[in-house]
């Protein structure tokens, strides 16, 4: 079975600062999907970035970006310009090819400092 | 509707009492996911539909737990007799087709407490 694995539970950064949460995996697949959801006390899981594992190149989106290793098992995100709104639990996440089912880390809490 | 949606958001149960969940995915989304957030954790996958069928069931936790989605779209998850250990947020999450890259869409959950 896959696993994901966050060894921040907590981490803080200031306002217009960069921060990066780390994430890695357990998996015996070639093919999958990554993905980090942001989850605010709000609890609507939103999508923040995702990465396909045949894709060499790194995702990006605006302020948010992932250093992706596959030999590591290793997934990062790196939130540049951090912003109050910001503050959220960060999820890393592991999807299937073959199935269906999304498998979550057990998450990091990021505080964002005025 | 604009997103997932999820009623009750809060349900207070007494232990043996059943309880069921229902979960309005978005219009036309083939896939719909149900999952269990215990305090502090990760969510953890429960059970999967591909418009009315049942593909994925394996996560539920015991044979209290029972979830449908009889005409591909509204979806129920009931549980029977429940036990203090049910307390979490169980949330919906949708795909608009089948294959796994696409994006899943979480509803906010429902926080159900077991007393």
């Amino acid at each position: 079975a896959q696993t994901v694995t966050q060894s921040q539970p907590e981490m803080s950064v200031q306002e217009a600062e960069t921060v990066t949460l780390s994430c890695t995996y357990d998996t015996s697949e070639s093919d999958y999907y990554l993905f980090w959801y942001k989850q605010p006390p709000s609890r609507q899981m939103i999508l923040v970035i995702r990465q396909e594992a045949y894709k060499q190149q790194n995702a990006t989106e605006n302020r948010f970006s992932v250093n992706f290793q596959k030999a590591a098992k290793s997934f990062s995100l790196k939130i540049s310009d951090s912003q109050l709104g910001d503050a959220a639990m960060y999820f890393c996440a592991y999807g299937e090819t073959s199935g269906s089912r999304l498998t979550f880390g057990e998450g990091t809490q990021l505080t964002v400092n005025p | 509707g604009a997103g997932v949606s999820q009623s009750p958001r809060y349900k207070v149960a007494k232990r043996g009492q059943d309880v069921a969940l229902r979960c309005d995915p978005i219009s036309g989304h083939v896939s719909l996911f149900w999952y269990q957030q215990a305090l502090g954790q990760g969510p953890e996958f429960l059970t999967y539909f591909q418009n009315e069928a049942q593909l994925d069931k394996s996560g539920l936790p015991s044979d209290r737990f029972f979830a449908e989605r009889p005409e591909g779209s509204v979806s129920t998850l009931k549980i029977q007799r429940t036990q203090q250990e049910d307390s979490a947020v169980y949330l919906c999450a949708s795909r608009r087709y089948q294959g796994p890259s696409d994006t899943q869409y979480f509803g906010p959950g429902t926080r159900l407490t077991v007393l």
